[in-house]
């Protein structure tokens, strides 16, 4: 069974730091892109960052280029996001997400996602 | 980017009815779409890839038509646990549309 556990969220002042991460399981880590989504409240989906099986390719949204890095280690089976000068406009429910073996496809398996508050 | 257009933003549906709804590309991304279902409290779930392709458990009473920049998402007969909100992506660069709730008429 495919399981995608995220941790790391909290509350963080404007400006501060939070490193959030997602530990996978169920399924060949190394063989599938990976992404990060966030929804803010009440709000529609938006597409953070993804980042190719081997790291060889990584996508940012513009709303996050410059301030958010995403990586992974394979051997384990883990996915990350560095968020760095925190916006209180980044304030959302932030999901792992499952890629396709191509660095180019939909997210089959999602994760129960974890709450990122920016506020002072 | 390419900006994902969904309509409407509610659909008022009766319970056996048919759904229909519908996602708009800025421009073409051929078949490369997608669409999830997402309930009050969860992560959202993928129904269709490819277009028209339903994923791993889906019934088929979900299809999905459409290519290039215009594309529909057809329920055909709506059961309780359909009332949900719609999100279609594109997966050239992963943007989603604004979402289409669909509710209990």
């Amino acid at each position: 069974e495919v399981q995608l556990v995220e941790s790391g969220g909290g509350l963080v002042q404007p400006g501060r730091s939070l490193r959030l991460s997602c530990a996978a399981s169920g399924f060949t880590f190394d063989d599938y892109a990976m992404h990060w989504v966030r929804q803010a409240p009440g709000k529609g989906l938006e597409w953070v960052s993804g980042i190719s099986w081997n790291s060889g390719s990584i996508g940012y949204a513009d709303s996050v280029k410059g301030r958010f890095t995403i990586s992974r280690d394979n051997a384990k089976n883990s996915l990350y996001l560095q968020m760095n000068s925190l916006r209180a406009e980044d304030t959302a429910l932030y999901y792992c997400a499952k890629g396709d073996q191509d660095s180019s496809g939909p997210f089959d398996y999602w994760g129960q996602g974890t709450l990122v508050t920016v506020s002072s | 980017e390419i900006v994902m257009t969904q309509s409407p933003a509610t659909l008022s549906v009766s319970p056996g009815e048919r759904a229909t709804l519908s996602c708009r590309a800025s421009q073409s991304v051929s078949s490369n779409l997608a669409w999830y279902q997402q309930k009050p409290g969860q992560a959202p779930r993928l129904l269709i890839y490819g277009a028209s392709t339903r994923a791993t458990g889906i019934p088929a009473r979900f299809s999905g038509s459409g290519s290039g920049t215009e594309f529909t998402l057809t329920i055909s007969s709506l059961q309780s646990e359909d009332f949900a909100v719609y999100y279609c992506q594109q997966y050239n660069n992963w943007t989603f549309g604004q979402g289409t709730k669909v509710e209990i008429k």
